[in-house]
């Protein structure tokens, strides 16, 4: 069965610093692979997307992501983090013709 | 253009009733999946609907059903509440069945007292 884990429940950065947030997955084949951020009270917005290719995945608002089969992770990297990137992130595993399996999801505040 | 709606924002139900939530898509989209996200939690899937069918099922009971029109919107309809039924009921929209890049509504928050 396919699963996501992101190990940091709550994370707090300063502004203007860098930002990584941990996903490790498991899945059967290639997997496809997702970043969401949800802002209070809101629904999902899809960051950036993993299906083939270059490792390296760049995404909206500054994000990235490394997909790393041998360590079946795929972590979110911003180089300098804004007050506005405060949000709930998600990983996401699945996609295609299965369905989209989410992890617990990981707090971001950011302090001045 | 518009994104994905979905109707009522909140809604407050008692135990042993009925709801529907409704849903709908991005303009072309055809695919509508709906997924439940508990307080503290990630979504976890409920259903996929691809040109009127079911084509994907989540693990939840049969009080969970939900179908597709042929203007592609949907409906979710849960049957005798409980109270473990209370999250956020979040809709998304794609353009073909394959999931590659989902869209979503800003969800309807249901409470069961």
């Amino acid at each position: 069965a396919q699963s996501v884990t992101q190990p940091d429940i709550h994370i707090t950065v300063s502004e203007g610093a860098s930002l990584e947030l941990r996903c490790n997955y498991s899945y059967g084949a290639t997997p496809y692979l997702f970043w969401y951020v949800q802002s209070p009270g809101q629904g999902l917005q899809l960051l950036l997307k993993y299906f083939s290719g270059d490792t390296l995945v760049q995404g909206i608002k500054g994000f990235e992501a490394e997909f790393k089969r041998s360590q079946s992770s795929f972590n979110l990297r911003k180089p300098s983090v804004h007050w506005s990137d405060a949000a709930e992130y998600f990983c996401a595993v699945g996609g295609g013709y299965q369905k989209v399996t989410f992890g617990t999801g990981t707090k971001l505040q950011v302090i001045p | 253009d518009a994104g994905v709606t979905q109707s009522p924002t909140h809604l407050i139900k008692t135990r042993g009733q009925q709801v529907t939530l409704r849903c709908s898509p991005i303009s072309g989209h055809k695919s509508v999946s709906w997924y439940q996200q508990v307080l503290g939690q990630g979504p976890q899937f409920i259903f996929q609907y691809y040109e009127k069918e079911e084509r994907g099922r989540g693990n939840f009971p049969d009080r969970f059903s939900a179908r597709q029109f042929p203007n592609y919107s949907s409906e979710l309809n849960v049957n005798a509440l409980l109270l473990g039924d209370s999250a956020l009921y979040l809709c998304a929209s794609s353009l073909e069945q394959g999931l590659y890049e989902q869209y979503f509504g800003p969800g309807t928050r249901l409470t069961v007292t």
